[in-house]
């Protein structure tokens, strides 16, 4: 199956910083990539789509000037949470659509913690 | 408003029991129903995809149905290593999101 490779898998830092997390599509054009927030225990929630060239589109109730989304090629999404607050502390993971098909393929994740 | 619920929430079995996770969802023109596995720390790992009621798929010791309301993930004799979350997640016709249950967790004991 395709492939989506997420980097970091695990983040450390100190609140108030910015942290990016790179999404790639490793075999595959992802004309479309997802991100998502999990919670212990809980259910993937969808954060927001990203569209190759375009401005991403956020779900109700998640700030895009606090989680920036951008899918400058086929291949590459990133995601910058800015100004990590404790709360931000979660699990996150992108997952990327075949150009021709329905399946969504799935990062490892990325495990942040935001002392 | 779309919508998945699994159940159980939580399942343990010894190994070798056979046993069947649910999962039941109104959603606005299905595009497709997806199965997933999840280990702890891990995303999510593709199973299955169905996409009409009666559809069904095998992969070793899982087989998963669909009805027009709801799947079934059937675990035939399974092992520990079967162990793990089981995320189902629809896919829909209007919003083209994908909705995902909030999974069953499987303990499988030796």
């Amino acid at each position: 199956g395709a492939v989506v490779s997420q980097h970091p898998s695990r983040v450390i830092c100190k609140s108030g910083t910015s942290v990016k997390i790179e999404c790639r599509s490793l075999d595959f054009q992802a004309t479309t990539m997802f991100w998502y927030r999990q919670f212990p225990k809980k259910s993937l929630m969808l954060m927001a789509t990203s569209n190759e060239g375009s401005k991403a589109t956020y779900e109700q109730g998640v700030e895009k000037d606090k989680f920036l989304i951008n899918h400058a090629s086929l291949t590459l999404s990133t995601l910058t949470v800015t100004s990590a607050h404790p709360e931000d502390s979660s699990f996150y993971i992108c997952s990327a659509r075949e150009q021709f098909g329905e399946k969504l393929f799935f990062g490892s994740g990325t495990q942040l913690s935001v002392l | 408003e779309d919508q998945v619920t699994q159940s159980p929430e939580a399942l343990r079995l010894q190994e070798g029991e056979s046993s069947s996770l649910n999962c039941s969802y109104t959603v606005s023109g299905l595009r497709g129903l997806f199965w997933y596995r999840q280990d702890p720390g891990k995303g999510p790992e593709f199973l299955f995809t169905l996409y009409s009621a009666g559809e069904e798929k095998e992969k070793e010791r899982l087989k998963a149905t669909l009805t027009k309301k709801e799947s079934f993930l059937h675990i035939t004799a399974p092992k520990p290593e079967d162990s793990a979350t089981y995320l189902c997640a629809v896919l829909s016709g209007n919003t083209g999101k994908l909705i995902f249950g909030q999974g069953t967790t499987l303990q499988v004991k030796p």
